[in-house]
């Protein structure tokens, strides 16, 4: 079965704490791995796929085939990086079909 | 571009009662996606079209939940009759290739 699995409902650091937030999942193949991120009032928005292999706004994401995860880093986390966080996977070449995890509420705190 | 615009933005109703949620995607866009967010189970996927067609279904919760895309500009979720279980946030989304965008949401709530 295709699931998406972010075991952590909320994380809450400091600010300049590093942050990782987890990302498991089960896929038979090769799926295509994304984190979504929904700041406050604001729309759902893309923040990174794996097959870009780019950082955006200091925050990385390795996909890990081993481990079946990929987990989202930055190594010092700043108050506007405060928001819902959603890892999210599709079949290669179809990104059609989303499939999202639960979710995780990044909360940094001054 | 205004982008995805969903319509209301909050709808309160009583259990029983039809609801009819709306979604204009983004001109050009050729899939749309109808979301449901609830804290326990997170983002999932409903139904979603292309061309104006319902590809897949098979999220959709039960046959009290329908969906349609009568043109390529207009798409309704309708839950007929509503109970108090639906209240969640539906977002709508539309995409064309690789870029996907979010409509703001309606906020159900059905008591």
């Amino acid at each position: 079965a295709q699931r998406v699995t972010q075991p952590e409902k909320l994380l809450s650091v400091f600010k300049g704490a590093p942050v990782e937030l987890k990302c498991n999942y089960s896929y038979s193949g090769s799926p295509e791995l994304f984190w979504y991120v929904q700041y406050s009032r604001q729309r759902l928005q893309l923040l990174l796929r794996h097959i870009s292999r780019e950082s955006i706004k200091g925050f990385t994401a390795d996909l890990n085939k081993g481990e079946t995860s990929f987990h989202l880093k930055k190594p010092f986390a700043q108050e506007e990086d405060s928001a819902m966080y959603y890892c999210a996977l599709s079949a290669p070449y179809n990104t059609d079909k989303l499939i999202f995890g639960t979710g995780t509420r990044l909360q940094v705190f001054p | 571009d205004a982008g995805v615009i969903q319509s209301p933005r909050h709808e309160v109703t009583e259990m029983g009662q039809e609801v009819t949620l709306r979604c204009k995607p983004i001109s050009g866009h050729n899939s749309l996606f109808w979301y449901r967010q609830t804290m326990m189970r997170g983002l999932e996927l409903l139904i979603y079209f292309n061309n104006n067609v319902p590809i897949d279904d098979s999220g959709m919760p039960e046959d009290r939940f329908s969906a349609k895309m009568p043109n390529a500009s207009f798409s309704t979720l309708k839950i007929q009759p509503s109970e108090p279980r639906d209240s969640a946030v539906y977002f709508c989304a539309s995409s064309l290739g690789d870029s996907r965008s979010f409509g703001s949401g309606t906020r159900l709530t059905v008591v």
